[in-house]
């Protein structure tokens, strides 16, 4: 039972490169989740998909895409990077969405530098 | 909007000393709140949680109080071990979608 991996775990791109962030969990979660973390902040969250099937924007969703490419994946995607995305990206997975004490549960992170 | 945030944002203890992390929140719609763990280079890793109609929980060296009146959460260490050393973050959420909302965190350093 690995939890929530995150490929890759470093990355560095030019301004107008695209790229995407890939994560997978195998605890049979509902909820999936991805946050950027910038230096001295906390998390703050982009996309969250509820469910197989749905997604929705979070706080800073703009720049960015995603995908849930079924139960166990949800990608994250930069279509043209700029240096503002330069930070540490996570991906959390959940049991379900709107039920107190379903504990996030979050992968390692992906160190995105955009040059 | 509103925000979570910490009084502190870095906190020194000596080893075996109890820690008290401090969190203001502003969002009285707020019902549930967390308390993460983040270790160099790592996810945020689940602590403790509290709902907002109780003052008080205890986990394993960890309590967390919570004070409505003020808006007040924090978190206790008890007897804090060099292993505690981290960033610790509250987050907060309300009904309907239990997405948390993170404060900015407060690093812990702890002296052997």
């Amino acid at each position: 039972n690995a939890g929530v991996t995150q490929t890759p775990k470093f990355q560095v791109l030019k301004t107008g490169q695209s790229m995407t962030l890939q994560c997978a969990q195998d605890m049979n979660h509902n909820s999936m989740y991805w946050y950027r973390q910038d230096p001295g902040m906390g998390l703050r969250l982009i996309y969250y998909s509820a469910s197989e099937g749905t997604t929705d924007k979070g706080e800073v969703p703009n720049g960015y895409n995603v995908s849930r490419l079924n139960k166990r994946e949800f990608s994250l995607r930069l279509e043209s990077a700029a240096p503002s995305q330069t930070s540490v990206y996570f991906c959390a997975s959940s049991p379900g969405l709107a039920v107190d004490g379903e504990t996030q549960y979050f992968g390692p992170g992906t160190r995105l530098l955009v040059l | 909007g509103e925000n979570v945030g910490l009084h502190l944002p870095t906190l020194s203890v000596q080893e075996g000393d109890n820690s008290i992390i401090n969190c203001a929140y502003s969002n009285s719609a707020s019902d549930y709140f967390i308390w993460y763990k983040q270790e160099s280079g790592k996810g945020p890793q689940f602590i403790i949680d509290i709902r907002s109609n109780m003052d008080k929980r205890q986990g394993q060296r960890v309590t967390v109080l919570l004070n409505k009146t003020v808006k007040h959460l924090s978190l206790q260490i008890a007897a804090t071990q060099p292993g505690d050393s981290a960033v610790y973050f509250c987050a907060e959420a309300s009904g309907g979608s239990y997405i948390p909302t993170f404060g900015r965190g407060t690093s812990l350093i702890v002296h052997p």
